[in-house]
């Protein structure tokens, strides 16, 4: 079975700094995704970014990057001039490709961020 | 664009008495939904998957069951709940068969008293 671990419970950052969060996984699966998810206090899952493990290239998207090394199983998220508005729960998620779509999202545990001011 | 709606936002329930949330979604046709739960202090839980009506799968064995009755309708039942079923429930749908993410309905959360 996948597992995915989030070893940082909680990280602190200073406002406008880089921060990163950690996340490893296991699965012998050759072909998966990889996501991480933003829940702020409202507790709604926001989608942050995808990973296909099949590509090389590190995905981004604007402040948000992550750094993917498939021979780890490693997929840390990097957040770049951090707001305040960053502040939330972050879930790192996995999902095997299936053709038929009917896999659901194994997910870590989640790390807190906080943003001080 | 695809929109989820869950009903209630908030339950309280005692132990004992039965359960049902539902999640309706709009915007899509034939969704891939998933129910996932959220305990205190944890990540989320994938609880049932359902590929299309009446076809349900179950991840986790429980006293909870699901159902679908329509193509946008997703069923969370219990015939008598457990202190141990209070948590945040989340339905999602799989945003594109081709983009592989899921899209997240905003949860119910349900305290057993």
């Amino acid at each position: 079975a996948q597992t995915v671990t989030q070893s940082q419970p909680e990280m602190s950052v200073q406002e406008a700094e880089t921060v990163t969060l950690s996340c490893t996984y296991d699965t012998s699966e050759s072909d998966y995704y990889l996501f991480w998810y933003k829940q702020p206090p409202s507790r709604q899952m926001i989608l942050v970014i995808r990973q296909e493990a099949y590509k090389q290239q590190n995905a981004t998207e604007n402040r948000f990057s992550v750094n993917f090394q498939k021979a780890a199983k490693s997929f840390s998220l990097k957040i770049s001039d951090s707001q305040l508005g960053d502040a939330a729960m972050y879930f790192c998620a996995y999902r095997a490709y299936s053709g038929g779509g009917a896999d659901g999202l194994t997910f870590g545990k989640g790390t807190h961020l906080i943003i001080q001011p | 664009s695809q929109t989820i709606h869950q009903w209630p936002a908030t339950l309280v329930q005692p132990v004992g008495s039965p359960l049902s949330l539902e999640c309706t979604v709009e915007g899509t046709s034939n969704p891939n939904l998933y129910w996932y739960r959220q305990a205190a202090g944890r990540g989320l839980q994938l609880l049932f998957y359902s590929v299309g009506i009446g076809q349900i799968s179950s991840e986790v064995p429980q006293n909870l069951s699901a159902s679908r009755p329509q193509d946008r309708q997703f069923i969370l039942s219990s015939k008598k709940l457990l202190l141990s079923d209070s948590g945040f429930y989340l339905c999602a749908l799989l945003r594109d068969r081709g983009f592989h993410e899921q899209y997240f309905g905003p949860g119910t959360r349900l305290t057993v008293t």
